[in-house]
């Protein structure tokens, strides 16, 4: 069965720093890999995926994440944290196959310090 | 500009009450979903559609139902059936029912018990 594990609830990081939100994931196949970002009240926006290529993806609002097929991990990173990328983190799974069926984590809120 | 919306924003509703809410897409996207998204859980799927007249039902699809007479429009009723409606509801949509779109976001409707 497929699955994603955010394994932190929350992380917190002061302005400037550099951030990683982690994922964890299990897929029989090839995964597809998402991260979407939820502000309060509102739906998720999508951040940016990997499909297959190059390991390290590049996504919106200067995030990335990077995919490590070893260790079954999808991070999400950033080089210098925003106030204002305070937000929940979703990061989701989909095995591919007949339909574009998403596995979501249980999401991680990240609260940036000024 | 296109995307989804979801309406209304706020919707209560009594015991042994029917409700609907509303879903409206103008991306032209083939395929549907409705989640349900509580504290603490992430999002899990309650139904999806990839094509005009014909829905499957997701993970927690008991107490709920929907249509599919119109590309654009996927309303969700959430029948007396469902003891425990009270939660976030998210409605998204994508290209193709297939694996590696992306899935595009509503804003939501916030459910509740008066």
């Amino acid at each position: 069965a497929q699955s994603v594990a955010q394994p932190e609830d929350q992380v917190n990081v002061a302005e400037g720093n550099p951030l990683t939100v982690k994922c964890t994931y299990s897929v029989s196949g090839n995964p597809y890999l998402f991260w979407y970002v939820q502000y309060p009240n509102r739906g998720l926006q999508f951040l940016l995926k990997y499909i297959t290529g190059d390991n390290l993806v590049k996504g919106s609002y200067g995030f990335e994440a990077e995919f490590n097929k070893s260790q079954t991990s999808f991070h999400l990173k950033k080089p210098s944290a925003l106030v204002s990328d305070s937000a929940l983190y979703f990061c989701a799974v989909s095995g591919g196959g007949g339909y574009n069926k998403l596995i979501f984590g249980a999401g991680t809120r990240l609260a940036v310090h000024p | 500009d296109g995307g989804i919306t979801q309406s209304p924003k706020y919707l209560f509703r009594k015991e042994g009450q029917n409700v609907t809410l509303s879903c409206e897409q103008n991306l032209n996207h083939d395929a549907m979903y409705w989640y349900r998204q509580d504290p603490g859980q992430g999002l899990r799927l309650i139904y999806y559609s990839q094509i005009v007249n014909d829905f499957q039902k997701g993970d927690i699809a008991e107490g709920y139902s929907v249509s599919r007479e119109k590309k654009e429009s996927f309303p969700l009723t959430v029948t007396s059936a469902q003891k425990n409606p009270t939660a976030f509801y998210l409605c998204a949509s994508s290209i193709e029912g297939q694996g590696g779109q992306p899935q595009h976001f509503g804003d939501g409707t916030r459910l509740s018990i008066l």
